[in-house]
């Protein structure tokens, strides 16, 4: 069993639906990471959150310590949110190195 | 100001050949990490510095595999004797520390390709 996980692996959406992405984890954490990687390769840190909700424009990232789970959520998706998003995680055992998900492709048709 | 940046952004190799894969990292960060991802596969940890500690090279798939680091600047990961099975992208992301909730800027990544 993978330390990180995430579901779902694939995602296609139509332009305007609310995506949830979600994240969890087994051992414990300082902190969580969602992370952004363009088709082309480049990533791009969209949160850093250790305790409730973050928001950034269209994007809300929430995190529930005690039950190890994380979700970030794309209002009013558009087609340029289409990428793979990453969640990563600093296990605890291992200073700040990250441990990665196996990462969510988004497709956001329009 | 300027990010992290990687060089070369593509590099193509014979099996058995040595490479030199460079990252600058964002001025004034202490701390600073190599990834690997694999087509079709997550990222992967392969090696951290911070500072003037030894660094963590406990995500090295093997000895092939080493990286130095010059202060708080520059790195270069060095793998000898490529294998096909070290294509991958290879990342570099430094952050102003180590601490666990520092985050960490990633450069745009080296595609290496072994023939």
């Amino acid at each position: 069993k993978n330390e990180v996980e995430q579901s779902p692996q694939n995602l296609t959406a139509q332009e305007g639906e609310f995506i949830t992405i979600n994240c969890s984890y087994s051992v414990g954490i300082s902190a969580l990471h969602w992370l952004q990687q363009h088709p082309g390769g480049g990533i791009v840190s969209l949160f850093m959150l250790s305790s409730g909700k973050k928001k950034h424009g269209r994007l809300i990232a929430t995190i529930n310590i005690q039950e190890k789970h994380s979700s970030l959520h794309i209002t009013a998706s558009h087609p340029r949110d289409s990428a793979v998003y990453i969640c990563a995680v600093p296990l605890l055992a291992s200073g700040s190195r990250l441990t990665f998900g196996e990462g969510t492709q988004l497709t956001v048709n329009p | 100001g300027a990010g992290v940046s990687q060089s070369p952004s593509n590099k193509v190799t014979e099996k058995g050949k040595d490479v030199e894969l460079r990252c600058d990292p964002i001025s004034g960060h202490t701390a600073l990490y190599w990834y690997r991802q694999r087509l079709g596969q997550g990222l992967e940890f392969l090696i951290y510095f911070q500072g003037n500690s030894a660094p963590d090279k406990s995500g090295l798939p093997s000895d092939r595999f080493s990286a130095e680091r010059t202060g708080e600047s520059v790195s270069t990961l060095t793998i000898q004797r490529t294998q096909q099975e070290d294509s991958a992208v290879y990342l570099c992301a430094s952050s102003l520390a180590a601490e666990r909730s520092d985050t960490q800027y990633f450069g745009p990544g080296t595609r290496l390709t072994v023939l």
